[in-house]
């Protein structure tokens, strides 16, 4: 079974500032994809970014990186110079063969802010 | 690119009432399709997956029930609404690949009275 643990259920920031939000994850897949969504109070799930198991790199999107450590299987999202839009949800998700390629969500982190 | 269409976006209904929730996909076949609920400023909880055509597992028992009739329609029931069915429903699908992102459809916002 897969298992994704996002342990900050708020997080606050000043505009400008970098902020990173924490994502761990249990799979005894050797081949794994995790992913991060953002999710606005508007409703709708907008995807941030993916990072593949194998991935040698960490990946980036823009304002958004992510910094994979897999020994310590944990796959934080950093947002470089937070904008007063970055308010929103952010999940993580993950998905493996093992699991039916089953895409399971975090309990998400509720980022907000400050001017 | 895909495309899912969900309806309605919201949704008022009286416990023991029925329910069915509709979710279509344009831009790809053979989809795994998912239904997610997500109770006020919590995460997503997964209630069915499809993986094809009459192919659902159901991950948490409940009143609710889940069918694919096609390949690019699920559908999510329920003959008797209980007030706890109240929350956001969000129909995804994405693709076998590893690497694919899931896409969401607008979702439903179920509030049973």
């Amino acid at each position: 079974a897969q298992k994704i643990t996002q342990t900050q259920p708020g997080m606050f920031v000043q505009e400008k500032e970098a902020v990173t939000l924490d994502c761990t994850y249990d799979t005894s897949d050797p081949s794994y994809g995790l992913f991060w969504y953002k999710q606005p109070s508007s409703g709708e799930m907008i995807f941030l970014i993916y990072q593949g198991s194998y991935d040698q790199q960490n990946a980036t999107e823009g304002r958004y990186s992510l910094n994979f450590q897999k020994a310590r299987k944990s796959a934080n999202l950093v947002i470089s110079a937070s904008q007063l839009g970055d308010s929103a949800m952010y999940f993580c998700a993950m998905r493996a063969p093992g699991s039916n390629y089953k895409l399971t969500f975090g309990k998400g982190t509720l980022l907000t802010v400050n001017p | 690119s895909q495309t899912i269409h969900q309806w309605p976006a919201t949704l008022v209904q009286p416990v023991g009432s029925p329910l069915s929730l509709e979710c279509t996909v344009e831009g790809t076949s053979n989809p795994n399709l998912y239904w997610y609920r997500q109770a006020a400023g919590r995460g997503l909880q997964l209630l069915f997956y499809s993986i094809g055509i009459d192919q659902i597992s159901s991950e948490v028992p409940q009143n609710l029930s889940a069918s694919r009739p096609q390949d690019r329609q699920f559908i999510l029931s329920s003959k008797k609404l209980l007030l706890s069915d109240s929350g956001f429903y969000l129909c995804a699908c994405q693709g076998l690949t590893l690497n694919t992102e899931a896409f969401f459809g607008q979702g439903t916002r179920l509030t049973v009275v």
